[in-house]
């Protein structure tokens, strides 16, 4: 079945130890999004790939980076994860800009 | 900016039919989404409608759209405790950034 995939499902980090979360899809759609979720609120949106070409919303912190090495794959990278970066990380996936496709979701301890 | 509002709880017993409510404030907007979050997962796109359309049935599910007063609304006939989980009204002008609500929490009592 085609999916947005992501892994792993949980992640425990400690504070300051760089953490990698990963997305993966087989829908082949060109656009995908990571968004921050935390507790009893909507989605975030960090920011979005079009294709290859990277899109940062203003007040997403340095903190936050992101790699796209093919149309399949997107990675979020969090530096120096502190305390308040504790959430579910939401990747989703569109063909360009129509319905998007939310993957299960990574929840991020820091500990 | 963009906007987009939801009431935060619903209760209804198990059997009523569901509305949920949203509004949003871009005219310009072309869809309009409901997106269900169960507990610890993802949001599951449940159907959406086009700007053009004033309603969209889809089995249990319709949506009504007054495009002049910028309000959707998700009814849910026959709700059953699966029904119970957070639903998110979301809107996009075609561009690639979505907005939003806050979601609503659905309570279905036996």
């Amino acid at each position: 079945d085609a999916m947005v995939i992501q892994n792993p499902r949980y992640q425990v980090t400690q504070f300051g130890k760089p953490v990698t979360l990963s997305c993966s899809q087989t829908l082949n759609h060109n656009v995908m999004y990571w968004y921050q979720q935390k507790s009893s609120q909507a989605p975030k949106l960090l920011f979005h790939y079009y294709d290859k070409d990277f899109n940062n919303e203003a007040d997403t912190p340095d903190n936050f980076q992101s790699r796209r090495p093919n149309t399949s794959f997107c990675f979020l990278d969090i530096r120096s994860p502190g305390l308040g970066d504790a959430a579910m990380y939401l990747c989703a996936t569109s063909r360009q800009g129509t319905e998007q496709y939310f993957g299960p979701g990574t929840r991020l301890t820091v500990t | 900016g963009e906007d987009v509002e939801q009431s935060l709880f619903l209760s209804v017993r198990e059997g009523d039919s569901s509305v949920i409510n949203c509004t949003y404030t871009d005219s310009s907007s072309t869809y309009l989404y409901w997106y269900k979050q169960e507990p610890g997962a993802g949001l599951q796109l449940l159907t959406y409608i086009f700007s053009n359309m004033d309603m969209k049935q889809d089995q249990r599910l319709t949506v009504l759209l007054n495009k002049k007063d910028k309000h959707l609304s998700l009814r849910i006939a026959d709700t059953q405790t699966g029904d119970s989980a957070i639903y998110f009204c979301a809107e996009g002008s075609g561009g690639q950034n979505f907005v939003f609500g806050p979601g609503t929490r659905l309570s279905v009592l036996p």
